[in-house]
């Protein structure tokens, strides 16, 4: 079983504040890295896919960033708001042809007014 | 609107029964999958089928079964092989690369 990991677990900043996650997963065998996110009572909802070693992907204030080489990326959120309080998911997806994701444990954001 | 369609949200059981969780989805994505989530645990794979009438097992299948003779559909069966069914379920469906799921919006199952 593949093994990918999210962190911190959870985190409580304020309003404005910007903050950052971290997801490591296998060096080999790469295809794609996904982020979603997923607000309670919600369905997880897609933030980025990146397939390429150096990509960086940008959706309003969040940003991901993507090294294969070293096995990581990172979520950024710039100026976060109390509506950015969710979880945040990633999940690899290998190589080996078929379509399925290996997900962490989610990293819970809570943004306070 | 397209989308994935999870029914019911909320589902109780008990101990000792069989139980179909529904999945469909009119997005026309030929691949389709089932997760489970535990608390403190990552969302873990049951089964997945990437075309009509297949379909494989995920890390953690035993206790499961899966039908897939419609593209829209793939409905879970959790039985009572299954030691610990008490859960969240998660279906998700993609197109056949992978390269962004959709997500229904879950079923609680709650054995009893």
């Amino acid at each position: 079983i593949l093994n990918v990991e999210q962190s911190p677990q959870s985190l409580h900043v304020q309003e404005g504040d910007s903050t950052n996650f971290t997801c490591s997963f296998p060096s080999s065998n790469f295809y794609a890295l996904h982020w979603y996110r997923w607000e309670t009572a919600k369905s997880p909802e897609a933030l980025f896919v990146m397939t390429l070693n150096g990509d960086e992907k940008k959706k309003g204030r969040i940003s991901a960033t993507l090294n294969t080489k070293e096995g990581y990326s990172y979520l950024y959120i710039k100026g976060s708001q109390p509506e950015d309080s969710a979880t945040y998911l990633c999940a690899f997806q290998g190589n080996s042809g078929y379509s399925t994701l290996t997900f962490g444990k989610g990293t819970m954001l809570l943004v306070s007014p | 609107d397209g989308g994935i369609t999870q029914s019911p949200k909320y589902l109780f059981r008990k101990e000792g029964q069989n139980v179909t969780l529904s999945c469909e989805q009119n997005l026309n994505h030929d691949a389709m999958y089932w997760y489970r989530q535990d608390p403190g645990q990552g969302l873990r794979l049951i089964y997945y089928s990437q075309i009509v009438n297949d379909f494989q097992k995920g890390d953690i299948a035993e206790g499961y079964s899966v039908s897939r003779e419609k593209k829209e559909s793939f409905p879970l069966t959790v039985t009572s092989a299954q030691k610990n069914p008490t859960a969240f379920y998660l279906c998700a469906s993609s197109s056949r690369t992978g390269l962004g799921y959709t997500f229904g919006s879950g079923t609680r199952l709650t054995v009893v």
